[in-house]
């Protein structure tokens, strides 16, 4: 069945990298999606990955795809206090007619001065 | 604006009562979600219809039923509300294999 996993929190000092890790089953994701959601807050859209992709770059975010360890990671770059917040993996399989999206736990990001 | 709205955003309700929950998107989608997000933050997938039919179907009490009158358009009708059912409810909508696209929760306290 697909399981999605995250560790639950991380904490970095402004201005490093954050790196958010996710492991996924199912080989048959055909995207994988990264979400924030801030406090109080609905799920935002950060960034996706088509399954062919290894790396996708947008401005402070890098995400890496190892399809063959069925492993994404986020990278956030000079890490400031409004990213603060709950990020979200989860992958897309195709399901009947449409497709089924699985969420992992969330990791929970802290900001350290 | 093009988005999913859902509403109510607050419920608080009692035990026994039965409720409902309405959700709109304008994003001209096909498929629509719901999803349950408890006090631990995970959210987890409840039903999901594509055109009008249900093709996701959890192992959700069947107290929850889902009603989808067009495409546009997936409500939540809860019966007999229990304790455990607090938490935040959240609409979402995608199109084929587009992100999906999430209306901001519904929290729903039962006491």
């Amino acid at each position: 069945g697909e399981d999605v996993e995250q560790s639950l929190f991380l904490s970095v000092r402004e201005g490093d990298s954050s790196v958010i890790n996710c492991t996924y089953t199912d080989s048959s994701s055909t995207y994988l999606y990264w979400y924030k959601q801030e406090p109080g807050a609905g799920l935002q859209l950060l960034t996706y990955i088509f399954s062919n992709m290894d790396m996708k770059q947008d401005q402070r975010l890098t995400v890496l795809l190892n399809k063959k360890d069925k492993h994404l990671s986020l990278r956030i770059a000079d890490t400031q206090t409004g990213d603060s917040a709950i990020y979200f993996c989860a992958e897309s399989t195709p399901y009947s007619s449409a497709s089924k999206i699985i969420f992992g736990s969330g990791t929970r990001l802290s900001i350290r001065p | 604006d093009t988005a999913v709205s859902q509403t109510p955003k607050y419920l608080v309700t009692q035990m026994g009562n039965d409720k409902s929950i309405k959700c709109e998107q304008n994003l001209g989608h096909d498929t629509m979600y719901w999803y349950k997000q408890d006090s631990k933050k995970f959210l987890k997938i409840m039903f999901s219809y594509n055109n009008k039919e249900l093709i996701i179907n959890e192992t959700v009490p069947n107290r929850f039923s889902p009603k989808s009158p067009d495409k546009a358009h997936l409500n939540l009708h809860i019966n007999s509300l229990e304790l455990g059912d607090s938490a935040v409810y959240f609409c979402a909508s995608s199109h084929r294999n587009s992100p999906l696209h999430f209306g901001n929760g519904t929290r729903l306290t039962v006491t």
